[in-house]
């Protein structure tokens, strides 16, 4: 069965900090991989997916993430965090091709701070 | 605002009662999906149907739990004999596959609590 591992827990940044949160999943197969936000009080939103192709993956406001299939790893990054980042990100991941749901990680909440 | 939604937001029942969440996926997408999330977890996979058809259900939805997608349109949970254990977020999302995609959209959840 596959697994999603996000390490951190709780990260605390600064504004204008850089931001890489980390998943590593496991799977021997091809993926898709997944990364969604939750704001405070408001539902779950895909921030960037990847299916295919390049593995630098470019989603909604300033992130990305970058698959790297060796480290069986989709690490999402930002250069420059703002106080509206706050929020809790998860990973996700799914075979690709296959009738199977998706997979979460724990999350990591980030706390912004001025 | 045509995203997904979830009736009721909230729910407070308790023990032993029977609840219904309802959900109306992004139209025109024929799959649906069900997960749980309690406090510090991602969510957890229930259940999904393509169109009417419920495809696969996980070791976690015990006979207490139905859900239905009868016309391949909203889908209803139920629980049936709550249990303080069922208090939790419940999440539909819904996806149309169809050129190799499946990116699930997630409505704002039912949060259960069970007295």
């Amino acid at each position: 069965a596959q697994s999603v591992s996000q390490h951190n827990h709780h990260v605390i940044l600064s504004e204008a900090a850089s931001l890489e949160l980390g998943c590593n999943y496991s799977y021997g197969g091809t993926v898709n991989l997944f990364w969604y936000v939750q704001y405070p009080g408001q539902h779950l939103q895909l921030l960037l997916k990847y299916f295919s192709g390049d593995p630098l993956v470019k989603g909604i406001k300033g992130f990305e993430a970058e698959f790297i299939k060796s480290k069986f790893s989709f690490n999402l990054r930002k250069p420059s965090v703002q106080w509206s980042d706050t929020a809790e990100y998860f990973c996700a991941v799914k075979p690709s091709g296959g009738n199977t749901p998706l997979v979460f990680g724990k999350g990591t909440r980030l706390s912004v701070i001025a | 605002d045509t995203g997904v939604s979830q009736d009721p937001r909230h729910k407070i029942t308790k023990r032993g009662q029977n609840v219904t969440f309802r959900c109306d996926p992004i139209s025109e997408h024929n799959r649906l999906y069900w997960y749980r999330q309690t406090l510090g977890q991602g969510p957890e996979f229930l259940t999904y149907f393509q169109n009417e058809a419920q495809l696969e259900k996980s070791r976690l939805l015990s006979d207490r739990f139905s859900a239905e997608r009868p016309k391949g349109s909203f889908s209803t949970l139920e629980i049936q004999r709550t249990e303080q254990g069922d208090s939790a977020m419940y999440l539909c999302a819904s996806s149309l596959i169809g050129g190799g995609a499946d990116t699930q959209y997630f409505g704002p959840g039912t949060r259960l609590t069970v007295l």
